[in-house]
């Protein structure tokens, strides 16, 4: 079955940089679009970015832009999320999940997720 | 940037139906999808598509869209269902996109 396991909590200074892995298994690794998403605590869920674990684009979202790389490493079916120059609104717990397909077209949705990652920016 | 608005609470007694709006403009000219999340735990897919159900995700779980509005109703809501709901919709314009999630209390 599909399992997405991320890498454990990190603590970071201010203006530190963090990387979150995340490795799939389960399914065609390059099949499928990977997200990255994060909920702050007590918080919703917000939209980072996207990589095509096929070719390596990604797309982000604009707030993160210049600050988040998505990278993709096929020989270990993992996704990597590096997010720089981390402040205290960083917190948050960063999750991965997988775009939903059928019959091979992408559909918008998450139809799994990863544990999450608790990073914790604090000096 | 595009915006999704959902009421921050609703409650529903055991048996009855819950409805949980997603308000944003021309959200139903995209595809809206609704995750459900439990305290601690990841989020769980319960709708795509408007109103598709994965594999596994009780019947009483239904979705619609129209106009600006889409709906999540959880009928015969159980004290399992507590928990946030959060709409999302995707399109090529504003790419990603979730709403500011709703609490379902079942008492």
């Amino acid at each position: 079955q599909v399992h997405l396991v991320q890498s454990g909590a990190d603590v970071k200074k201010p203006g530190a940089s963090v990387k979150v892995s995340c490795k799939a298994s389960g399914y065609t690794f390059i099949s499928y679009y990977i997200h990255w998403v994060r909920q702050a605590p007590g918080q919703g869920l917000e939209w980072m970015g996207i990589i095509n674990p096929s070719g390596g684009a990604t797309n982000y979202a604009q707030k993160f832009e210049g600050r988040i790389t998505m990278t993709r490493d096929t020989s270990t079916t993992t996704v990597y999320m590096e997010l720089s120059s981390l402040r205290s609104e960083d917190t948050a717990i960063y999750y991965c999940a997988r775009e939903l397909r059928e019959l091979g077209i992408t559909l918008g949705s998450f139809d799994y997720w990863g544990q999450g990652t608790l990073v914790t920016v604090s000096s | 940037s595009y915006e999704l608005t959902q009421p921050p609470s609703v409650s529903v007694s055991p048996g009855q139906t819950a409805s949980i709006t997603c308000s944003g403009d021309k959200l139903g000219d995209q595809y809206t999808s609704w995750y459900q999340q439990k305290p601690g735990q990841s989020p769980v897919l319960v709708i795509y598509q408007d109103f598709k159900r994965p594999s596994g995700i009780p019947e009483r779980f239904s979705g619609s869209s129209s106009g600006n509005t889409a709906t999540l109703n959880i009928s015969g809501a159980q004290a399992m269902d507590e928990a946030d709901y959060y709409c999302q919709a995707w399109d090529s314009s504003i790419l990603y996109v979730f709403g500011t999630g709703t609490k379902v209390t079942v008492l």
